[in-house]
């Protein structure tokens, strides 16, 4: 049971390209969310999804988009890289509304030079 | 914005002394929960408390949440090396659709063997 799973773990780009984080969970988790991690900013909250088909915005959406075309994956889309963008992303996942325990991924490390 | 800010940002103790973590918020709640982040890793859940609950407890931790101050404390007792980790207290200001975790920045505790 592999939890929840991105890539790539790394990637360096320059400044206008543009690329896709891809995650991946096996739990049938209902809701997916999209996180930065930044220095002295704890994680703030990009995108997040509460079912296949649907996505929304969070609370630092701007230059970002997201789709969840299948219930087990959630993409996470830079369509124009800039160094803002440098960061740690970690994507995550919850079921029970009740419980509201989040699962993570390990991160995916992003340099935009 | 952050709704969570943890102190002290930085906590170093002796092996097995108690860590002790502290936890504020702005608004109203309906859980509180932490998170432990080991070095270039993902969150991992370690405990979550509801909005009328006051104690609680899992092996070696105990979370308190006082709501008429707004703050909650992890205490971490007879801490190990391997305690060694950020942690992040976040809140849920769940609405209509899934899980909306706020994080604050973290306390980094460093455990000396």
């Amino acid at each position: 049971n592999a939890g929840v799973t991105q890539t790539p773990k790394f990637r360096v780009l320059k400044t206008g390209q543009s690329m896709t984080l891809l995650c991946a969970q096996d739990m049938n988790h209902e809701y997916m969310y999209w996180y930065r991690q930044d220095p002295g900013m704890g994680l703030r909250l990009i995108h997040y999804s509460v079912g296949e088909g649907t996505t929304a915005k969070g609370e630092v959406p701007d230059g970002y988009n997201v789709s969840r075309l299948k219930k087990q994956n959630f993409l996470l889309g830079l369509e124009s890289a800039a160094p803002s963008q440098t960061s740690v992303y970690f994507c995550a996942s919850d079921m029970d509304r009740n419980t509201g325990e989040l699962f993570f991924g390990e991160g995916s490390r992003l340099t935009v030079l | 914005s952050q709704q969570g800010e943890e102190d002290p940002q930085a906590l170093s103790i002796q092996e097995g002394e108690n860590a002790t973590m502290n936890c504020s918020y702005k608004t109203s709640i309906n859980n509180l929960q932490w998170y432990r982040q080991n070095s270039g890793r993902g969150l991992v859940h370690l405990i979550l408390i509801r909005s009328n609950e006051r104690e609680k407890h899992s092996g070696r931790l105990r979370v308190t949440l006082d709501t008429s101050k707004k703050s909650s404390s992890l205490l971490i007792t007879a801490s190990r090396a391997a305690d060694t980790a950020s942690y992040f207290c976040a809140t849920d200001a769940r609405g209509t659709s899934g899980s909306r975790l706020t994080f604050g920045e973290g306390t980094q505790l460093t455990v000396n063997p």
